[in-house]
C-alpha cells in the first residue's frame, strides 16, 4: 500500500539556519503530495502541496518540489526563525482520493 | 476562517466506559469528517471517513462496534469508543473538509487515557 517515510527527528536548530526535511512516497498511482504544520495546541495546518511532478509548493518562505524519479518531497526554508517551531507532517493522497496517508512527523524546534 | 474544534481535548475514564468526542466545524459547513487516530511517534492512521446524513466508511482493521461515528449534522460528527480498554489509550483528532474546497481542515485533537 501507499506509505510515506520522512527523517525522524527531532531537528533543533538556530534561528536563520537552512532547513531541510527529507520525504519519500510509495504510491501505486500519481499522488498528490503535502506537507501540513502543527503548531503546539492546534490543529494540523496545510503548510503546501503539489500535485504533478516538478510541481513546486511554497508558502511561508517554505517549499518542496515533488521529484518523481526520486519520488521525493522534500521541505525546505532558507532562514527558519523561533515561529517555525513545529511538528511537520509530509503526506499523500492518491490521485482524487480525499484519503490522506501521513508520514510520522518531524519535530523542529528553532532557538534564538 | 475553517476552523474545527474538539470536545473535550484530553479525557480520562475508567476500562469498560463509553467516551463520547465530539468535532465541530465552527464556521463552515463539512460534508465529510475524518476521524485519525495517533500513536506516540506515529503517524496520524485513518479510522474512518463519515458522510452527513449516511454511515461511516472505516478502514479496515478499525472495529466499527467498538467505535462508532454519528455525523448527524454539517458542522457536527462524533466518536465514541464503547467499553474502553487501556489499549484505546490514543491521541484522537478529526478533520473536515469544506463542502466548496478539497483541503481537510484539522481539529486539535483529543487524548484519551483509558485507566
Amino acid at each position: 500500500g501507499d506509505s510515506v517515510t520522512q527523517m525522524e527527528g527531532p531537528v533543533t536548530l538556530s534561528e536563520e539556519a537552512f532547513l531541510t526535511i527529507n520525504c519519500t512516497y510509495t504510491a501505486t498511482g500519481y499522488p498528490s503530495l503535502f506537507w501540513y504544520v502543527q503548531y503546539p495546541g492546534e490543529g494540523l495546518q496545510l503548510l503546501l502541496k503539489a500535485t504533478k511532478a516538478d510541481d513546486k509548493g511554497s508558502n511561508k518562505g517554505f517549499e518542496a518540489t515533488y521529484r518523481k524519479e526520486t519520488t521525493s518531497f522534500h521541505l525546505e526554508k532558507g532562514s527558519v526563525q523561533v515561529s517555525d517551531s513545529a511538528v511537520y507532517f509530509c503526506a499523500l493522497s492518491e490521485g482524487g482520493s480525499e484519503k490522506l496517508v501521513f508520514g510520522k512527523g518531524t519535530k523542529l524546534t528553532v532557538n534564538p | 476562517g475553517a476552523v474545527v474544534s474538539q470536545h473535550p481535548s484530553r479525557v480520562i475514564c475508567k476500562s469498560g466506559t463509553s467516551v463520547k468526542i465530539e468535532c465541530r466545524s465552527l464556521d463552515f459547513q463539512a460534508t465529510t469528517m475524518f476521524w485519525y487516530r495517533q500513536f506516540p511517534k506515529q503517524s496520524l492512521m485513518l479510522m474512518a471517513t463519515s458522510n452527513e446524513g449516511s454511515k461511516a466508511t472505516y478502514e479496515q482493521g478499525v472495529e466499527k462496534d467498538k467505535f462508532l461515528i454519528n455525523h448527524a449534522s454539517l458542522t457536527l460528527s462524533t466518536l465514541t469508543v464503547t467499553s474502553a480498554h487501556p489499549e484505546d489509550s490514543s491521541f484522537y483528532i478529526c478533520s473536515a473538509k469544506a463542502t466548496s474546497t478539497d483541503t481537510q481542515y484539522f481539529g486539535p485533537g483529543t487524548r484519551l487515557t483509558v485507566l
